[in-house]
């Protein structure tokens, strides 16, 4: 496997339900983020975690929980979640995070289509 | 205002067409840029860097005007594979600060 995986593709649930989504970066690099994408709207950023650490957390209601276990892995749970919520949620890793020239370039996963009924 | 802001068009453009995308950010103090283009249904993917002198890859070419905080990327002659939305993105250099993307601006090529 190469690149950003994310899993599932596709996930439906009810708004009482837990579930979470997985990231996977094989691309060694030390930052991952979280991004929501709705229609017509540009990409939210959601959470940023480098080195493991997180380090920006944009006013995310707390229905989503991300977790950074090490720095291959993101997950984001979620629960209790409003019909609102249904969006694109984007994985995307970094070599780093900053300014510095190439550091924060992102590399996307193909993201998991969520709906809440 | 928003923090980056781009025309959504969509830009309908012949075969062979030149168009160009204008972009314009907030921050002064965003220090790097980029165009990235997202196909339907698809994930975003980097097209390219913007630098401060312009740079070209190919078709592609894409300028900084740094005192009037916009960027601009300019297509010659557009392939049919080029339909896609593209987005332009900025970041701040204070601190750790992840890229801020604009709603992106969708084009068309038609045969």
């Amino acid at each position: 496997e190469t690149g950003v995986t994310q899993t599932p593709r596709h996930l439906v649930m009810g708004m009482t339900n837990k579930k979470s989504l997985k990231c996977e970066q094989h691309l060694g690099h030390n930052a991952m983020y979280w991004y929501k994408q709705s229609a017509k709207k540009p990409l939210e950023l959601m959470f940023v975690y480098s080195l493991e650490e997180r380090v920006e957390n944009n006013s995310v209601p707390s229905r989503f929980s991300p977790e950074c276990p090490n720095s291959s892995h993101l997950f984001l749970h979620l629960h209790t979640l409003q019909p609102e919520d249904s969006a694109l949620y984007l994985c995307a890793s970094s070599p780093g995070t900053g300014g510095s020239s190439g550091a924060n370039v992102l590399t996307f996963g193909a993201g998991s289509r969520l709906t809440v009924l | 205002r928003k923090e980056v802001e781009q025309d959504p068009g969509p830009f309908n453009v012949p075969e062979g067409a030149t168009v160009a995308f204008n972009c314009t950010y907030s921050n002064s103090a965003s220090q790097s840029f980029f165009w990235y283009r997202q196909d339907c249904r698809k994930e975003p993917k980097l097209l390219m860097s913007v630098y401060s002198s312009g740079n070209e890859d190919g078709r592609f070419t894409a300028q900084l005007n740094r005192a009037s905080q916009y960027i601009s990327l300019l297509i010659r002659d557009s392939k049919l594979s080029d339909s896609a939305t593209y987005l332009c993105v900025v970041t701040s250099d204070t601190g750790r600060r992840a890229l801020t993307f604009g709603s992106g601006t969708r084009l068309q090529v038609q045969p």
